[in-house]
């Protein structure tokens, strides 16, 4: 069975940093592209940032672009995402996603407030 | 960024009536391989979004048969038939032929 479990979220303040992580199992991590996708409470989705299977190729959404980072160890099965200057709109609930967004981890909630 | 727009925003569904949702595109999906990279999920109340149709006629595995997804290189529409109380929750087409990957804003399926 698939699994993605998403961790690492939590309360911070603006202009703080986060890593959340993404431990992947069920089948064969590092033969897949990854994604963040977030959610932020009662809207929609909205891509975040998408890594290939061997880091190769990375790209951002503009609305993170210089602050967040996305990588990955296939070693250990992990995808992470390191957030830096934190702002209130990047509240949400975060989603790790396969590269073609079939499986879904559970989320982990973001709050950036003071 | 390719935008994607959902219609109806929302929908009553009697139980065991049909439901369709329209999503378009602004730009075409269809890639040079013949393949058009649109996407449908369903986001159930609480839970996180499941695939249901990808390459916009193709269902995932473990969803119904009840699904069915078609369109032409902007114009998608998914028909859920014989919609039944577990179908409740929002749907979101997306398309993933390029980046930044992009979805709609979601059409929320409610039963009367």
């Amino acid at each position: 069975e698939v699994q993605l479990v998403e961790s690492g979220g939590g309360l911070v303040q603006p202009g703080r940093s986060l890593k959340l992580s993404c431990v992947a199992s069920g089948f064969t991590f590092s033969n897949y592209g990854m994604n963040w996708i977030r959610q932020a409470p009662g809207k929609g989705l909205e891509w975040v940032a998408y890594i290939s299977s061997g880091s190769s190729y990375i790209y951002y959404a503009e609305t993170v672009k210089g602050r967040f980072t996305i990588s990955r160890d296939n070693a250990k099965n992990t995808l992470y995402l390191q957030m830096t200057s934190l702002r209130s709109e990047d509240t949400a609930l975060y989603y790790c996603a396969s590269d073609v967004a079939d499986y879904w981890g559970q989320g982990v909630m973001v709050t950036v407030s003071s | 960024d390719i935008v994607m727009t959902q219609a109806p925003l929302s929908v009553s569904v009697t139980p065991g009536e049909s439901a369709s949702i329209s999503c378009r595109s602004s730009k075409s999906l269809l890639h040079s391989n013949g393949i058009t990279y649109v996407y449908w999920y369903l986001q159930k109340p609480g839970k996180s979004p499941q695939l249901l149709i990808y390459r916009m006629s193709n269902l995932a595995s473990g969803v119904p048969d009840r699904f069915s997804g078609s369109g032409s290189e902007t114009d998608f529409t998914l028909k859920i038939s014989r919609v039944e109380a577990e179908d409740v929750g929002i749907y979101y087409c997306g398309q993933l032929l390029e980046n930044p990957l992009t979805f709609g804003s979601g059409t929320k399926l409610e039963i009367k």
